[in-house]
């Protein structure tokens, strides 16, 4: 049984520049949750895929934005990207009305 | 707001010593409570949760918490710890009550576990 898969697992982007990362959820689980987690930091929640809609939304500005596809697999988009945005992204795959979420390997994005 | 404070930013403990890690969270009901563990360059994998009922909960690798909620608080602890349990551990807090599938978790900042040998 897969569980959370990322992609890629790392990624060099410049400053300006629009990244896209992709996650498919563990087998079964049919909401996914992002997160970024600077280094040295906790995760910070981004904001969470249901039925293909954005259902809950953390303190991120309208250049991060996503999608969930049928299939649950959800991407992440990241626009103009800033230095600041260098960090390890999450996904965590879960069941609607469950409470616990299973988290992947993550994503590092450095933006030079 | 709420808020998990993980007062500890760096623990060093020699192995098979006892180990105890805090957290205290600022909520306005009893959140859903986890602990999560974060080996390097990896994701975080469960630890354990406390939703209800017995406040002593166990958890995965031999690891505990226990809830106490008039300090609010949900410490991790470990009798035993042994070399492979360095890592970094975080607290985490859930809403009850909210819909959504794992919903939205509000994470501490961390702590970081050396095990010296």
């Amino acid at each position: 049984d897969a569980g959370v898969t990322q992609s890629p697992t790392h990624l060099i982007k410049t400053r300006g520049q629009q990244v896209t990362l992709r996650c498919s959820p563990k087998s079964g689980h049919d909401t996914v949750s992002w997160y970024q987690q600077a280094l040295g930091q906790g995760p910070q929640f981004i904001f969470q895929y249901y039925e293909e809609e954005e259902r809950q939304r953390g303190n991120f500005p309208d250049r991060f934005s996503g999608h969930q596809f049928p299939n649950y697999s959800s991407e992440l988009n990241v626009n103009a990207l800033l230095l600041g945005d260098s960090a390890l992204y999450l996904c965590a795959s879960g069941l609607q009305g469950a409470y616990e979420q299973y988290f992947g390997p993550g994503t590092r994005l450095t933006v030079t | 707001a709420q808020s998990v404070t993980q007062p500890d930013i760096h623990i060093t403990v020699s192995e098979g010593a006892s180990l105890e890690l805090r957290c205290n969270y600022s909520y306005g009901a009893t959140p859903y409570l986890f602990w999560y563990v974060q080996s390097p360059g990896q994701g975080l994998q469960l630890l354990l949760k406390y939703f209800s009922g017995d406040t002593l909960v166990q958890g995965i690798k031999g690891f505990e918490a226990e809830f106490k909620r008039s300090q609010s608080s949900f410490n991790l602890r470990k009798p035993s710890v042994h070399w492979s349990d360095a890592a970094e551990y975080f607290c985490a807090v859930a809403p009850r009550g909210v819909t959504g599938g794992g919903n939205k978790l509000t994470f501490g900042t961390g702590t970081q576990l050396k095990v010296e040998l």
